[in-house]
């Protein structure tokens, strides 16, 4: 089993739409969580880390479940630019030494 | 403020050679983490420098190894490149003291081994 899995979508869905993709983790050790969005041949950028109490920040919405091991991101009103994969984060260790990433989720936002 | 660098941006290789590869952080940063992200995958983490010390590894071999400058800077090492080295080698820079342990991405290198 991976540490971290995400379903890989692609997901396409109209512009306007609400999308939600969902990041499970094995090790209950687990401290701290993190959503990146890439872009095509691009490096991967923060879009948000993921608190115990979730998270909003404009149209985006994380949520942790440590109970069940997973972590939510929630995306409203879809825009075009959204269109990106988006990588799930999670971080084994108590500092920055082990952080494993996802394959990533593939969103694709038609007109 | 300066992002994270790298350099160079683009690297053809011939298998059996060495490579080298070079990271500044972002500014205020002091620890180092270089990952591989082959085509379709996530990074996949390679090892990580703190305080000039390569801190945690990653699974892969001792082809791979690295080192931290004074300056917080960074190089990655490959030698005896196979064909399966070919991938996107990122690196990103954190703060050890910050407490949340947010990376920042370098725009990466990308090494074509042939």
């Amino acid at each position: 089993r991976k540490e971290v899995e995400q379903d890989p979508g692609p997901f396409n869905v109209p512009e306007g739409a609400t999308v939600a993709f969902n990041c499970t983790y094995s090790n209950s050790a687990s401290q701290s969580f993190f959503w990146y969005r890439q872009d095509c041949r691009k490096e991967p950028k923060l879009l948000m880390s993921v608190y115990s109490s979730g998270n909003e920040d404009g149209r985006f919405t994380a949520q942790l479940n440590r109970a069940s091991q997973y972590i939510s991101l929630l995306i409203r009103d879809s825009k075009l630019s959204d269109s990106a994969t988006y990588l799930c984060v999670v971080n084994v260790g108590s500092s920055a030494s082990k952080i494993i990433f996802g394959s990533g989720t593939r969103l694709s936002i038609r007109p | 403020d300066a992002g994270v660098t790298q350099s160079p941006t683009h690297l053809i290789k011939t298998r059996g050679q060495q490579v080298t590869l070079r990271c500044s952080p972002k500014s205020g940063h002091d620890t180092v983490s270089w990952y591989q992200q082959a085509l379709g995958q996530g990074p996949q983490f390679i090892f990580q420098y703190y305080e000039e010390e390569e801190r945690q590894r990653g699974n892969f071999p001792d082809r791979f190894s690295g080192h931290q400058f004074p300056n917080y800077s960074s190089e990655l090492n490959v030698n005896a490149l196979w064909l399966g080295d070919s991938a996107l080698y990122l690196c990103a820079s954190s703060l050890e003291s910050g407490g949340t342990y947010e990376q920042y991405f370098g725009p990466g290198t990308r090494l074509t081994v042939t």
